[in-house]
């Protein structure tokens, strides 16, 4: 069972407000991933890193900001919450399979979900 | 094109039969093959993972690949009413997982 974990589970807050998500991982993974999923749609990758101090942004552009200091943590903030952001937020954690570039199996924590009222 | 293929569904299957997904990739480097489950609401839940061609098999799911046809697909056995969910095919390459737009299961008591 994967060790990943988000917090808040549930968050409703008013426009303007600055947000924090937290995801922190217990399993040493260098990769972390954020994405974005509204019910019943895709998956939409918006942030991953391969380890501290490295950021990209994923395929859906996002105004959304992260950082990785420490391997186990990868916090995703909102500056200004929009009605526009109210979305489940998911962050996943993988490793490397073995040595190369053979990717190992993707881990999900239980979500964030952003409600901007 | 999408890079993950996924017919949408919904796939109905009664009770105590074999449900059949499948999931084609356009990435011919793609290295690694994964089916999640996701119940509503609820975060993508790894099922199986599968790196080269032919069968693998856990329980009452069987995942297979055809590289050649960039094919994958999963057959639930003896499918029961919890397995009703949306199944996700996701493909990796280097560093980068592809997710389809999932099937949507249900299995009919």
């Amino acid at each position: 069972e994967a060790d990943i974990y988000q917090t808040p589970r549930y968050l409703v807050i008013g426009t303007g407000k600055k947000i924090t998500l937290e995801c922190s991982q217990t399993m040493g993974h260098d990769k972390m991933y954020w994405y974005q999923q509204d019910p019943g749609m895709e998956l939409h990758l918006i942030h991953y890193s391969y380890g501290v101090n490295s950021t990209e942004k994923g395929d859906l552009s996002s105004e959304s900001t992260v950082s990785r200091i420490r391997t186990e943590h990868f916090p995703l903030t909102l500056e200004s919450a929009r009605p526009s952001h109210t979305s489940q937020y998911l962050c996943a954690s993988s490793e490397l399979r073995g040595r190369g570039s053979n990717t190992g199996e993707l881990f999900f924590g239980e979500g964030s979900r952003l409600t901007v009222l | 094109q999408k890079e993950v293929e996924q017919n949408s569904g919904p796939l109905s299957v009664p009770e105590g039969a074999i449900a059949s997904l499948n999931c084609t990739y356009s990435d011919r480097v793609s290295q690694s093959f994964f089916w999640y489950r996701q119940y509503s609401g609820k975060s993508p839940e790894l099922i199986m993972s599968i790196y080269s061609n032919g069968d693998k098999e856990d329980g009452r799911f069987t995942a297979q690949l055809n590289k050649a046809s960039q094919y994958v697909s999963l057959l639930i056995r003896d499918s029961q009413p919890s397995d009703s969910a949306t199944y996700l095919c996701a493909v990796s390459s280097f560093n980068k997982f592809y997710f389809g737009s999932g099937t949507k299961l249900n299995v009919k008591p």
